[in-house]
């Protein structure tokens, strides 16, 4: 019940393209889904989050769409640029359950090609 | 502001030994996690200190235990190391307890 199931684990699309990456969860008490991105030799980095109260969140070129009654949710990167080439990684915790520990996908390879 | 920042950035341990990493969260935050990167577990939760006093814990035997100091700053402790250990061990801090978490660039600690 703990886990976040990620997928593709990798992904190659081109330039200007549109990069989609699912989540999917199976505990329902999970009230708070951000996403990271993480260069080689880097930490991961905020990216974009969102709580289960919308079904969409947008910033910039990245948008979180959120499907409660499925148990899913998505990152779309509109524009896909080289830059963009990363490994991204969702995640998701209870936080209304005074957890402070993010559950995490295993990661999406993404690789952007010019 | 400046970001988290893990001391060392790279180690190698001999099995058996003990290491101990440092991190400072951002100036502020008083949460700090950390987290265990390898290739085949991925990002797995060791542990969340708050006001100097651990919250949570994840699934991990007693040989990795943690503390924060009263400036917010955080250490974690590995014993008895084991050729499974190697891995990038990531430090993320928040401002609050339920908050956003920003991550540091992590310590690559290898055992041989």
């Amino acid at each position: 019940q703990q886990q976040v199931k990620q997928s593709p684990q990798s992904l190659i699309v081109q330039k200007g393209g549109i990069s989609i990456i699912n989540c999917a969860y199976e505990n329902t008490a999970f009230d708070y889904f951000p996403w990271y991105q993480q260069f080689p030799g880097k930490g991961p980095a905020l990216l974009i989050a969102i709580r289960p109260d919308v079904s969409e969140k947008k910033e910039g070129r990245f948008t979180i769409s959120f499907n409660k009654s499925a148990k899913q949710f998505s990152l779309h990167i509109m524009d896909s640029q080289p830059g963009d080439s990363a490994t991204y990684f969702c995640a998701a915790s209870n936080y209304g359950g005074s957890q402070g520990n993010l559950i995490f996908g295993k990661g999406t390879k993404l690789s952007v090609k010019p | 502001k400046a970001g988290v920042t893990q001391t060392p950035r790279y180690l190698i341990k001999t099995r058996g030994q003990q290491v101990t990493l440092s991190c400072s969260p951002i100036s502020g935050h008083r949460s700090v996690s950390w987290y265990q990167q390898t290739p085949g577990q991925g990002l797995q939760f060791l542990f969340e200190y708050f006001s100097e006093t651990q919250r949570n814990k994840g699934n991990f035997p007693g040989r990795f235990s943690g503390r924060q100091f009263s400036n917010s700053r955080s250490e974690m402790n590995v014993s008895t190391l084991e050729l499974g250990d190697s891995a990038l061990y990531l430090c993320a801090s928040s401002w609050r307890r339920q908050g956003e978490q920003y991550f540091g660039p992590g310590t690559r600690l290898t055992v041989t």
